[in-house]
């Protein structure tokens, strides 16, 4: 089945500079890309997802990157903000076979003021 | 739209107790799913479901049951609770090629 590995597990920055969180994937079939935030003790909400005939999308301050040959994928954040502090999960969901999304074991981004 | 929601927010169980999470969508979404989250192992998938009357089994199966004999219901059976099954139990929802939204989530604990 579908693998995804996420580095790195916990992030530091400084408020304003940017953030990189990366992923990887094994199952060629992965055409869809999702990117979640959880905030402490609430639900993992979707902030960016991109599918495979994209190679990059943006969002205001977050754009995420797709590399289809080498099966990596990345969230960037800009001008990062307290309140981006959270952790950061990757998943990843194949065209057929077992259509739900397999997760990164997740990033927890910190940033200070 | 109340989205997805889950029932109890907590619970704790005794070893041995059997117990049904229940879990439910008023978006008509087709593919419902159960996954769990333990600390640092991001959220690992129970079961899903692409549709009334079909369920598969995801990584981490065992000691679990689901059924979904509505669009709407995906309720998560444990058949005997075990400590390793404490947890946080998030259900999800879809429709084709759509966002994935999670209900509110269970904690589980299991004495």
């Amino acid at each position: 089945g579908e693998n995804v590995e996420q580095h790195p597990s916990t992030l530091s920055v400084q408020e304003g500079d940017s953030a990189v969180i990366k992923c990887t994937y094994s199952d060629s079939a992965s055409n869809y890309f999702p990117w979640y935030k959880q905030e402490l003790g609430k639900r993992p909400q979707l902030i960016i997802d991109i599918r495979s005939n994209v190679g990059e999308k943006k969002d205001q301050r977050i754009a995420v990157t797709l590399n289809k040959t080498a099966k990596h994928f990345s969230l960037h954040i800009t001008e990062t903000q307290p309140e981006d502090s959270a952790v950061y999960f990757c998943a990843a969901r194949r065209r057929g076979g077992r259509r739900a999304l397999t997760f990164g074991s997740g990033t927890r981004l910190q940033v200070q003021p | 739209n109340a989205g997805v929601t889950q029932t109890p927010k907590f619970q704790v169980l005794k070893t041995g107790q059997s117990m049904t999470l229940q879990c439910a969508q008023d978006m008509n979404h087709e593919y419902m799913s159960w996954y769990r989250q333990d600390p640092g192992m991001g959220l690992r998938l129970i079961h899903y479901s692409v549709g009334a009357g079909i369920t598969d089994q995801g990584e981490v199966p065992n000691g679990y049951n689901v059924s979904r004999s509505t669009t709407e219901d995906f309720p998560l059976r444990l058949l005997s609770a075990a400590p390793s099954q404490t947890s946080v139990y998030f259900c999800a929802s879809r429709t084709t090629g759509g966002e994935q939204f999670f209900g509110p989530g269970t904690r589980l604990t299991v004495l």
